[in-house]
């Protein structure tokens, strides 16, 4: 079985510029969550989404956002990118009460 | 705000020495998990822990939760270098998790 995917592995940005970032989690799984790991740090939350509806918000800008699709595919968002954004992306997947499943990471730099 | 602390941020261990790894937090909560992450990668689950008392085991490695401590503990056994990652804790909060600090182990040969 295929665990919960990213897409792109690595990505440079440079300061104002906008960054999509793609989840695809286990078959199966309805929920979707988004975790923001800067280096040396454990993540730290940003979104939650179920049944494509918003569940949590971290405390993170508007500049973040994102949505969740009819295949409980995902994507985040960050809009005019900072410094401070570069870090390690996290998806993960779980079914609606249970053990959450991490993708391997998006690892953003921004310049 | 739920907060999660771990103890200790750093540990360099011989190898087949033994070492406790601690996990305080702030509220209540039934359910907490460990996770490994080696560097650049993401996080690997190890522990899935649902109730008071419970305890589980895989390999040289024991994790406990006593939810009115509010205490989770990991526990190795006979440390080898195939161990040296960095470990987190994590609590289930109101649809997200919150994880620890993360303690960083490095065993020695």
């Amino acid at each position: 079985d295929a665990g919960v995917t990213q897409s792109p592995t690595h990505l440079i940005k440079t300061r104002g510029q906008h960054v999509t970032l793609r989840c695809s989690p286990i078959s199966g799984h309805k929920s979707v969550s988004w975790y923001q790991q800067v280096l040396g740090q454990g993540p730290q939350f940003i979104f939650q989404y179920y049944e494509k509806e918003e569940r949590g918000r971290g405390n993170f800008p508007d500049r973040f956002s994102a949505r969740q699709f009819p295949n409980y595919s995902s994507e985040l968002n960050v809009n005019a990118l900072l410094l401070g954004d570069s870090a390690l992306y996290l998806c993960a997947s779980s079914l609606r009460a249970g053990a959450t499943f991490f993708g391997p990471g998006t690892r953003l730099t921004v310049l | 705000e739920l907060k999660v602390e771990q103890n200790p941020l750093f540990l360099s261990m011989q190898e087949g020495k033994n070492y406790t790894i601690y996990c305080n937090y702030s509220t209540t909560s039934d359910r907490l998990y460990w996770y490994r992450q080696d560097p650049g990668k993401s996080l690997e689950s190890l522990f899935v822990l649902l109730s008071n008392g419970a305890v589980k085991q895989e390999g040289r490695l024991m994790a406990s939760l006593d939810t009115k401590a509010r205490l989770s503990t990991l526990h190795i056994t006979a440390a080898v270098h195939d161990l040296s990652a960095t470990y987190f804790c994590a609590v289930e909060g109101t649809y997200k998790y919150i994880f620890g600090t993360g303690t960083r182990l490095k065993v020695l040969a």
